[in-house]
């Protein structure tokens, strides 16, 4: 049963657009969210986070909305810059403890 | 500042044979867990400590044991490998808490043939 979902695998988007990368979850007890980014052969990179209590935080190009009603989060980039091709994780938690994570997505910068 | 450092960054087991993944961290975070990634999922917990002399399981902590004796390190043994644990191994740490955001090291990508 996955609790937390980025249903797609991949996304391709131009330099300088917006970039929207989604995360569903289904565990209404999740009370805080993150953003992680990952290059190839190198450890996740912490980005940004959310508490439920919020719907929506903002740092530099990177602003995450939450939609407790939806169980839906999204991250945003604007603008998308070629640094930005990564793969995303979003991840859940519900105690200090633990965190349940999505699959990834791998977001693609085009020039 | 080193930050978590994990070795090695590679290695190569045959099937039954035990080995440590070593994992330091010099920004004296309390907490610190291990995780694995699998091709095409997200990572899972496979043991965390809140602190020096306190280890707990996570989300698959079968063939794997911890130990923290000091607050730096965090070593991971794998007691009797088998191909099943064929997987990135990643060490990270925190200061508050998994809400605080972790610091991951680069990994260690692990085979068992």
């Amino acid at each position: 049963d996955q609790q937390v979902k980025q249903n797609s695998p991949s996304l391709s988007v131009q330099e300088g657009r917006i970039s929207i990368l989604n995360c569903d979850y289904t565990n209404s007890m999740f009370d805080y969210f993150l953003w992680y980014k990952k290059y190839p052969a190198e450890g996740p990179t912490f980005l940004i986070s959310i508490s439920s209590i919020k719907d929506k935080n903002e740092d530099g190009r990177f602003t995450v909305f939450l939609n407790k009603s939806a169980k839906h989060l999204s991250l945003h980039i604007v603008p998308s810059q070629p640094g930005d091709s990564a793969v995303y994780f979003c991840a859940a938690g519900d105690s200090n403890y633990q965190l349940i994570w999505g699959a990834g997505t791998k977001l693609i910068i085009k020039p | 500042n080193a930050g978590v450092t994990q070795t090695p960054k590679f290695q190569v087991l045959k099937t039954g044979q035990s080995m440590t993944l070593q994992c330091a961290q010099d920004m004296n975070h309390e907490y610190m867990s291990w995780y694995r990634q699998d091709p095409g999922m997200g990572l899972r917990l496979i043991h965390y400590s809140v602190g020096a002399g306190i280890t707990d399981q996570g989300e698959v902590p079968n063939g794997y044991n911890v130990s923290r004796s000091t607050t730096e390190d965090f070593p991971l043994r794998l007691l009797s490998a088998a191909p099943s644990q064929t997987s990135v191994y990643f060490c990270a740490s925190s200061l508050l808490g998994a809400g605080d955001g972790y610091t991951f090291g680069s990994g260690t990508r692990l085979t068992v043939v």
